[in-house]
């Protein structure tokens, strides 16, 4: 069985500050990471994936994330937030068969 | 650039009606997916369809749910009878690679 855990309902930053959502995973295998964001009454979109090679994924909109096999973790991260990037961050894992975090709501703040 | 897209975008039914929620997913992708976000939970995958069979399903698709790809563009999800606790946001998929890519959602209100 697999999960993806994301710790944290909600994370509050100012405008210009580091922004980071944090996910932990559990998987059988090789872990196929995803991070997803929804604006409201929106689909889920596609940020950025983690499939094999280098540890630190770069995706749209400026953000990025870090796999780190032994803490089992794939934080999203971004090094300077906007108020444009307040929405619903999922963390899923899995290709065939995505199982999501519950996801974490981001408020940046002008 | 090719989307998801779904119909209607919001759906209200009574309890114990049969509803039909619409997707057409992008034209060359061969993997395609039913999920669900009760409001305030996470998404939670439903179904999925490969060589118009399903290829692996969750235990919410019970009985009641069905697939049906009826062409070669539109992918469709029965419920044969609605209950109260069906309402949620149902999003279709479709999967290129390892990528998936969501419709909008069609927000289903059963009362």
């Amino acid at each position: 069985a697999q999960s993806v855990a994301q710790p944290e309902d909600q994370v509050n930053v100012a405008e210009g500050n580091p922004l980071t959502v944090k996910c932990t995973y559990s998987v059988s295998g090789n872990p196929y990471l995803f991070w997803y964001v929804q604006y409201p009454n929106r689909g889920l979109q596609f940020l950025l994936k983690y499939i094999t090679g280098d540890n630190l994924v770069k995706g749209s909109y400026g953000f990025e994330a870090e796999f780190n096999k032994s803490q089992t973790s794939f934080h999203l991260k971004k090094p300077s937030a906007l108020v444009s990037d307040s929405a619903l961050y999922f963390c899923a894992a899995n290709d065939y068969k995505l199982s999501f975090g519950a996801g974490t709501t981001v408020t940046v703040r002008a | 650039e090719p989307e998801v897209t779904q119909t209607p975008s919001h759906q209200v039914t009574q309890m114990g009606q049969e509803v039909i929620l619409r997707c057409v997913p992008i034209s060359n992708h061969l993997y395609f997916y039913w999920y669900r976000q009760i409001l305030g939970q996470k998404v939670e995958f439903l179904v999925s369809f490969y060589n118009n069979e399903i290829s692996e399903k969750s235990e919410i698709f019970d009985d009641q749910f069905s697939v049906e790809r009826p062409d070669g563009s539109n992918f469709t999800l029965k419920i044969r009878s609605t209950k109260l606790e069906d309402s949620a946001m149902y999003f279709c998929a479709s999967r290129w690679g390892h990528e998936q890519y969501f419709g909008p959602g069609t927000r289903l209100t059963v009362t």
